[in-house]
């Protein structure tokens, strides 16, 4: 059965503060994504992570894919009160099963 | 562009009941997926679909069961409801590595 884990589970950070999320993964897979979901709504997609070393930057987040570590990386620099929100990994396997961590909820507090 | 949507937003079903959860897209996406999302958890892939026709099982498929005639339309159907289904329903199309998710149906079967 593919797994997919993250931690931590939930994250209280001051604002202005680093953190990383981390996302493992049990299957061969190039491909991972990050996405965000705000309370009661639906899933923004963030990043797609493609091959082996990628990294990708917006703003405040910056992912990052090791495929032989099976391990994604979501850094957060200098939090602001609006990156409040659960940040959840996903792998593909085939192509099209979509596998999801449980997902990380992040409180930025003031 | 309505993007995907989703009907209804809320039901409440009683046990032994049966649904169908709309989907609909206008963005002509072939690739269709159906996750249910419980409480602090995941997304987990119950069925997907490729193209109008074509369907294939996911992670949790137990319970559902889908058809696709048409590109714009995947719905989703619950025979016989049971309080394991209550959930957060999310449909998604995609197009080459981006998802692109509806804005969920919420399910409470009692």
């Amino acid at each position: 059965e593919l797994k997919v884990e993250q931690n931590p589970l939930f994250l209280s950070m001051q604002e202005g503060k680093n953190y990383t999320i981390y996302c493992n993964y049990s299957t061969t897979s190039d491909r991972l994504y990050w996405y965000r979901q705000d309370p009661g709504k639906s899933l923004e997609s963030l990043f797609v992570l493609l091959s082996n070393g990628a990294v990708k930057q917006e703003g405040r987040l910056m992912a990052s894919l090791d495929t032989k570590a099976r391990l994604s990386t979501l850094h957060i620099t200098a939090a602001v009160h609006d990156l409040s929100a659960t940040y959840f990994c996903a792998v593909d396997k085939a192509g099209n099963q979509f596998y999801f961590g449980t997902g990380t909820s992040l409180t930025v507090i003031p | 562009n309505a993007g995907v949507t989703q009907t209804p937003k809320f039901r409440i079903l009683k046990i032994g009941q049966s649904m169908t959860l709309q989907c609909a897209q206008d963005m002509n996406h072939n690739y269709m997926y159906w996750y249910r999302q419980d409480p602090g958890m995941g997304l987990k892939l119950i069925y997907y679909s490729v193209g109008a026709g074509i369907t294939d099982k996911g992670e949790v498929p137990n319970g559902y069961n889908v058809s696709r005639s048409t590109t714009e339309d995947f719905p989703l159907r619950l025979e016989l409801a049971a309080p394991s289904q209550t959930s957060v329903y999310f449909c998604a199309t995609r197009y080459g590595r981006a998802q692109y998710f509806g804005p969920g149906t919420r399910l409470t079967v009692l």
